[in-house]
């Protein structure tokens, strides 16, 4: 069984620039759900994907936007990166059944993208 | 909205201490509540969970009592060892796969 992996590991963008961050997901789950985690703080709810649609979204500009594909791998798009986007990039994967209520879905988590903005 | 704090941090120990990380939340709903722990230049590691009031999550010697009447879910562990110094969260989730992390603990074992 093949773990959740990330590419690249790491990054260097500089302010304005476009970055892409890729995900491949556990095999047999179909749902990917992206984090950022600033330097000293807990990781921060981006957006998940279920099944190449988006199915819920933290508190993140539309700046950040992503793509689920139909073997559930996943990106990450950031547009005009700023110097606060610099983080470690979390994907974590699981199987679920579309977002109803109920939390005890395990999430499977990646070793993470860091991203510096200069 | 929801919300986790853990017990700030860090904390040190010498091994085989007894070791306590708090953690308290505030939800809308009935949240299912999970720790995690990272290790250096790693991703998250699922520790152990609980799905509804009064479960204990147990794993490596780690545990911890989801108690609904003080919405809380310490972490707990009767003799930490070096190897397990690392940064641990508690997060709760009320929708699959979202979920809502605290700050994190940094947790030293010192021989």
């Amino acid at each position: 069984e093949t773990g959740v992996t990330q590419s690249p590991t790491h990054l260097i963008k500089t302010r304005g620039q476009q970055v892409t961050l890729r995900c491949s997901s556990q095999s047999g789950h179909n749902t990917v759900s992206w984090y950022q985690q600033a330097l000293g703080q807990g990781p921060q709810f981006i957006f998940q994907y279920y099944r190449e649609e988006e199915n819920g979204r933290g508190n993140f500009p539309p700046r950040f936007s992503g793509l689920q594909f139909p073997n559930y791998s996943s990106e990450l798009n950031v547009n005009a990166l700023e110097l606060d986007d610099s983080a470690l990039y979390l994907c974590a994967s699981s199987f679920g059944t579309g977002g109803g209520l109920g939390g005890d879905y395990e999430q499977y988590f990646g070793p993470g993208t860091r991203l510096t903005v200069t | 909205g929801d919300s986790v704090t853990q017990m700030e941090g860090p904390v040190t120990l010498s091994e085989e201490a007894f070791l306590t990380i708090n953690c308290t939340y505030t939800a809308t709903g009935y949240p299912s509540l999970f720790w995690y722990v990272q290790y250096p230049g790693e991703g998250l590691q699922l520790l152990l969970k609980a799905t509804k009031a009064d479960d204990k999550g147990s794993n490596k010697g780690f545990e911890a009592t989801y108690r609904k009447e003080t919405t809380s879910f310490h972490l707990e562990k009767g003799s930490v060892q070096v190897s397990d110094s690392a940064v641990y969260f508690c997060a709760l989730s009320l929708n699959a796969g979202k979920s809502t992390f605290g700050d994190g603990t940094t947790l030293t074992v010192k021989p």
